[in-house]
């Protein structure tokens, strides 16, 4: 069964370093969504992007987090100056459609630590 | 915010007792997801239900969209070892990409 790729499965990285999380969505899905999860708190909603833009964010989804598909194929996450509180699990989405009937499947996340 | 308030925050349980979790809502959901997430690993999609009243099963999985389009329920039948980890629902409204989530549901099953 297609599945959502994430890499790498761990990044630690110090505070104020720029980190890039990486995805490969699967193939013939066209909406690709970032989420995070704090250590033991639920599973949150970062952004959701299609056609090469983004098309819904959250508060969350601040300056210092950007994203694009720079190939056609990974869908990047970055966070330009890490702050201790961006430490939580990133997971990657994606959905064949927008639309509420269209299930988004998750990959199984990278774990980012900051020091 | 729109918010689940999911319950219990956990189980434990007997194997091959029956299980219930649900969660509440606020406001108006017009799709509910139940998803199971395994130590270390990614969310992954159970169930999905997409209309008001609708009851849906997957294998000993049963999960029912509440008529109110608020509350969602998600049951287990005959738990077995491999039913151990954290349930989450997931709402979703019409027009909205996001998924809203609970807190989930830790399910521990004792042999």
């Amino acid at each position: 069964e297609p599945e959502v790729t994430q890499t790498p499965s761990h990044q630690v990285t110090q505070m104020g370093q720029e980190v890039i999380l990486r995805c490969v969505p699967i193939s013939n899905h066209l909406y690709f969504y970032w989420y995070r999860q704090i250590l033991g708190q639920k599973v949150e909603f970062l952004v959701s992007f299609y056609n090469n833009e983004i098309s819904e964010k959250s508060e969350i989804f601040d300056d210092q987090f950007s994203v694009e598909r720079p190939d056609g194929s990974n869908f990047t996450l970055k966070i330009r100056s890490t702050k201790l509180e961006d430490s939580a699990m990133y997971f990657c989405a994606s959905s064949w459609g927008g639309q509420s009937n269209q299930p988004q499947h998750f990959g199984d996340g990278t774990r980012l630590s900051i020091l | 915010g729109q918010q689940l308030n999911q319950s219990p925050q956990s189980m434990f349980i007997q194997e091959g007792e029956d299980v219930s979790m649900n969660c509440t809502s606020s406001s108006i959901f017009n799709t509910w997801l139940w998803y199971k997430q395994d130590p270390g690993e990614g969310p992954v999609l159970l169930i999905a239900l997409y209309k008001a009243g609708e009851l849906t099963s997957n294998g000993r999985l049963t999960a029912q969209f509440g008529i109110t389009r608020k509350d969602s329920f998600l049951n287990i039948s005959a738990s077995i070892p491999s039913d151990v980890g954290i349930y989450f629902c997931a709402g979703q409204t019409w027009g909205a990409q996001k998924l809203v989530f609970g807190q989930g549901t830790r399910l521990t099953i004792n042999p």
